[in-house]
């Protein structure tokens, strides 16, 4: 069963800090996975798109890792901001269906002063 | 270029009324997904369409609720007789392509719906 699985579920963290949120899937055959911030009250906004040849990809602050052997990855905060904080979404493509695009529950990131 | 445009972005409806959300593609978008978010919860997938084509609604309940994007005009989902447990954000996406393309999707602002 393709699923998409993110940790943790809620977090907080001091302005300043960095902080590592994970995605594990079972989506197969995998084409790409997205890092998506949802801030409240907000649609989301794409971060970064990974394909299966990449292993890391920095925008920013946001540095977002993928290892396909484990379906694992991971989006790095480097020297958080309190407007960091939102919903971070991860969502796995997989190279066929006609609807293959799988969403995980996502994280709840809270920055605080 | 405007992005992917909800509306209405609140909406308050009685028990029993109809609730109309309109979502307006990225210009050059053909594809467009709605999904479902209830409160501190993620987002749920319901219907995706093309322009006159629904492609897969599995996410959508087989009651009360239905979707079209039709050749002119906006995708509508369209929410008969609403009931309490249907207040939730309503959220429209649109691509250039279908979803096997590695091209992002664009999300809209989403529209609230209460329902009295």
């Amino acid at each position: 069963k393709n699923q998409v699985e993110q940790s943790p579920q809620s977090l907080i963290i001091l302005e300043g800090k960095n902080c590592t949120l994970q995605c594990n899937y079972t989506v197969s055959p995998f084409s790409n996975l997205r890092w998506y911030k949802q801030d409240t009250g907000r649609g989301p906004v794409s971060l970064t798109i990974m394909t299966f040849s990449e292993n890391t990809k920095s925008n920013g602050r946001y540095t977002a890792t993928l290892d396909a052997d484990t379906k694992q990855s991971s989006l790095h905060i480097t020297a958080s901001q309190l407007s960091d904080s939102a919903s971070y979404i991860c969502v796995v493509s997989a190279r066929t269906g006609a609807n293959n695009l799988f969403f995980g529950t996502g994280t709840r990131l809270t920055v605080i002063p | 270029n405007a992005g992917v445009m909800q509306n209405p972005r609140h909406l308050v409806r009685r028990r029993g009324q109809e609730a109309r959300l309109r979502c307006s593609p990225m210009k050059g978008h053909s594809h467009v997904y709605w999904y479902r978010q209830l409160p501190e919860e993620g987002l749920k997938f319901m219907v995706y369409l093309q322009k006159e084509n629904i492609i897969d609604e599995s996410g959508m309940p087989k009651e009360r609720f239905s979707a079209e994007f039709p050749k002119e005009g906006p995708s509508i989902l369209r929410i008969q007789q609403v009931v309490r447990g249907d207040s939730a954000a309503y959220f429209c996406a649109s691509s250039p392509g279908g979803q096997l393309n590695t091209g992002e999707l664009f999300f809209g602002e989403g529209s609230r719906l209460t329902v009295l």
